[in-house]
């Protein structure tokens, strides 16, 4: 399968304890977004990578979230000292550089803070 | 905010056209329709895009008003597997720029 893959599919765990996310784009795909949604809503902007630089942060992301896409390829989003309101679906999509902008996106990971 | 309004949900029988509107009066002249759908548990899929001319590929068509105020989504025979939450975004194509989800519209289809 030559999608966007995410990893973990599912993580549970305790509210202060760190968590980090895997999202691996489409092969030569530049660009690179997180996205979050929550329960009957639609996916929030979190943020956006063009290669490796990280071009747009949604005031969504506080300071306990970082992302990182070294090398323009794969991303990482690691939230700290998790709270029960992180709980939610964190999305990863995919884009070419082109007109069409098609975002592709992957399964994402569900977090569950207890 | 996102730019458009959607009902919040719809259903159609299984077989038939479900037609999904989507109004977008301050929609800008550069920014495209685009078309997503969300089936439960699953990242969002896109489905087709129009500026101004009406648009059709293998999974819908795109009918957008000549004012460009509104457009309907056309599913010509939908199935079961359609059920989902459709999302109408206004988005200005080419930018790299995020997608502003509204909450869509809940298609249930029926048997």
């Amino acid at each position: 399968d030559t999608g966007v893959s995410q990893d973990p599919r599912h993580k549970i765990t305790k509210r202060g304890q760190n968590v980090t996310f895997r999202c691996d784009p489409i092969s030569e795909h530049n660009r690179l977004y997180w996205y979050r949604q929550t329960l009957g809503q639609g996916p929030e902007f979190l943020t956006y990578f063009q290669n490796e630089a990280q071009l747009e942060k949604s005031r969504l992301l506080s300071d306990r979230f970082s992302a990182e896409r070294p090398k323009g390829s794969f991303s990482t989003l690691e939230i700290q000292r998790t709270e029960q309101g992180d709980s939610a679906m964190y999305l990863c999509a995919s884009s070419p550089q082109t007109s069409t902008d098609e975002q592709f996106f992957g399964p994402g990971t569900r977090l569950t803070v207890l | 905010d996102a730019k458009t309004t959607q009902p919040p949900s719809m259903d159609c029988a299984e077989g038939r056209a479900a037609n999904l509107p989507c109004n977008h009066s301050t929609i800008s002249g550069n920014e495209y329709v685009y078309w997503y759908r969300q089936i439960h548990s699953q990242g969002p899929q896109y489905i087709i895009h129009g500026l101004k001319n009406n648009e059709t590929n293998e999974m819908a068509s795109l009918i957008i008003t000549e004012d460009r105020k509104s457009s309907t989504l056309i599913l010509p025979h939908a199935t079961l597997r359609d059920t989902a939450v459709y999302y109408c975004i206004a988005f200005e194509a080419g930018s790299g720029d995020k997608l502003t989800f509204g909450t869509g519209t809940r298609l249930a289809v029926r048997p």
